[in-house]
């Protein structure tokens, strides 16, 4: 049983659209994160969040803890947000449980 | 912006040979992470590390695999007797504070033939 769900694996979309990737889990968490994993496979962390809502340039995440359920969104897309965009969840102590990632890809 | 830095990037070994793999984290985090993702597979904790302890560990971390800051500076991890599953890409990561944000390094792919 996977702790962290996320959904759609795969997105494509046109450079411009709205993307929502979404994330769910199983139990209790004392923070939920974002991370983006290039092509050439290294990881960058996105967001760290345990309630409401954070924004980053064209990033926004959000959380509802009742529902356990986090989302990823990004405005205005573009080629170069291409990746893999994974969620993971720490509880207690340190360590992250991994979702299994929505590749996206971004067409000009 | 201060990195998290592997070496070797990739590193191509024969089954049964040692190898390490190498860290130098953030310099003034404490906590320490090794993780791991096997081709197409989603990423899997290996160890935590502080204050010169392991703090946790996974049940992929057996009595082949161990963790050492041998010199304020480094983090390594070292698979004594590698198999071909151990083949994956290794990445490690420190943080300044537990629970805190993670910075990730861009990763050793082993390749174990």
């Amino acid at each position: 049983k996977n702790e962290v769900e996320q959904s759609p694996q795969n997105l494509t979309a046109q450079e411009g659209e709205f993307i929502t990737i979404n994330c769910s889990y199983s139990v209790g968490i004392s923070a939920l994160h974002w991370l983006q994993q290039h092509p050439g496979g290294g990881i960058v962390s996105l967001f760290m969040l345990s309630s409401g809502k954070k924004k980053h340039g064209r990033l926004i995440a959000t959380i509802n803890i009742q529902e356990k359920h986090s989302s990823l969104h990004i405005t205005a897309s573009h080629p170069r947000d291409s990746a893999v965009y994974i969620c993971a969840r720490s509880y207690n102590t340190d360590k992250l449980i991994f979702g299994t990632g929505t590749r996206l890809q971004v067409f000009p | 912006e201060p990195e998290v830095t592997q070496t070797p990037s990739h590193q191509v070994t024969q089954m049964g040979q040692e190898v390490i793999l190498r860290c130098v984290p953030i310099s003034n985090h404490l906590y320490f992470y090794w993780y791991r993702q096997i081709l197409g597979q989603k990423v899997e904790f290996l160890v935590s590390f502080y204050n010169n302890e392991i703090s946790e560990k996974s049940e992929i971390f057996d009595d082949q695999f161990s963790v050492e800051r041998p010199d304020g500076s480094n983090f390594t991890l070292k698979i004594r007797s590698t198999k071909l599953e151990d083949s994956a890409m290794y990445f490690c990561a420190s943080s300044a504070v537990v629970l805190g944000g993670y910075t990730f390094g861009s990763g050793t792919r082993l390749t174990v033939v």
